[in-house]
């Protein structure tokens, strides 16, 4: 079974602070994807790697910046939190393939910026 | 560039009725379709997915779904429908490169 995990379940945070998002997966997936789920606004895609130091921007990258250094990891940073992303945070995992292949994701982060 | 449209966004059905959740999508080239489901304080999972083939696709839970091209479409069916069903579910459409993307869901509640 992929297993997708997520360093917090709940997280509450003050504005200006600098946050870290931890995801790790354990199936060797290449993809590795970061949502944002709001209400009436479905999943929006923050940031997208398909390789080790490789990123790509999604639709709503603003404010937030990602690493990933090993496979298995993939961090979202807040550079500077502010109160318009609290949100639940969604990583995910595919293997490559072109959209082939489905999404494997985390159960969430929710985060509360106050 | 793709997009998904899931009209409802809250379908409330009594225990053991069918069920239909409506997903349409525009597309210039042609995709994936996956239908995932969200339990409350969990991520998504996939229920199924349509790649190419059988326009009727199964999936888990007794779930199927139909992939119609001429209407752009690819509803979500259950013939009987348990309170363990209540959950959002989420259409999405793969672009085919690395993109995937995703209606804003709907709140399926089942009744007793």
């Amino acid at each position: 079974d992929v297993k997708v995990t997520q360093s917090s379940r709940y997280l509450v945070k003050r504005t200006g602070e600098k946050v870290f998002l931890e995801c790790v997966q354990d199936m060797d997936h290449e993809n590795m994807f970061w949502y944002r789920q709001d209400p009436g606004l479905g999943l929006r895609l923050i940031y997208f790697s398909y390789d080790v130091k490789m990123k790509e921007k999604g639709d709503i990258p603003e404010g937030y910046s990602v690493s990933r250094e090993k496979k298995e990891r993939f961090s979202l940073i807040l550079e500077s939190a502010s109160t318009n992303q609290t949100s639940m945070y969604l990583c995910a995992s595919s293997l490559e393939g072109r959209g082939l292949y489905e999404q494997y994701f985390g159960p969430g982060t929710r985060l509360t910026v106050t | 560039a793709q997009s998904v449209t899931q009209l409802d966004s809250q379908v409330p059905v009594f225990e053991e009725a069918p069920v239909e959740l409506r997903c349409n999508y525009s597309s210039s080239v042609s995709v994936y379709l996956f239908w995932y489901v969200q339990y409350p304080n969990q991520g998504l999972q996939l229920l199924l997915k349509y790649l190419s083939g059988s326009t009727l696709v199964k999936g888990i839970n007794g779930f199927e779904a139909e992939f119609n091209k001429s209407q752009t479409s690819f509803h979500l069916r259950k013939p009987s429908v348990h309170i363990s069903d209540t959950a959002e579910y989420f259409c999405a459409v793969s672009d085919r490169i690395y993109k995937y993307i995703f209606g804003t869901g709907t709140r399926l509640k089942v009744l007793a």
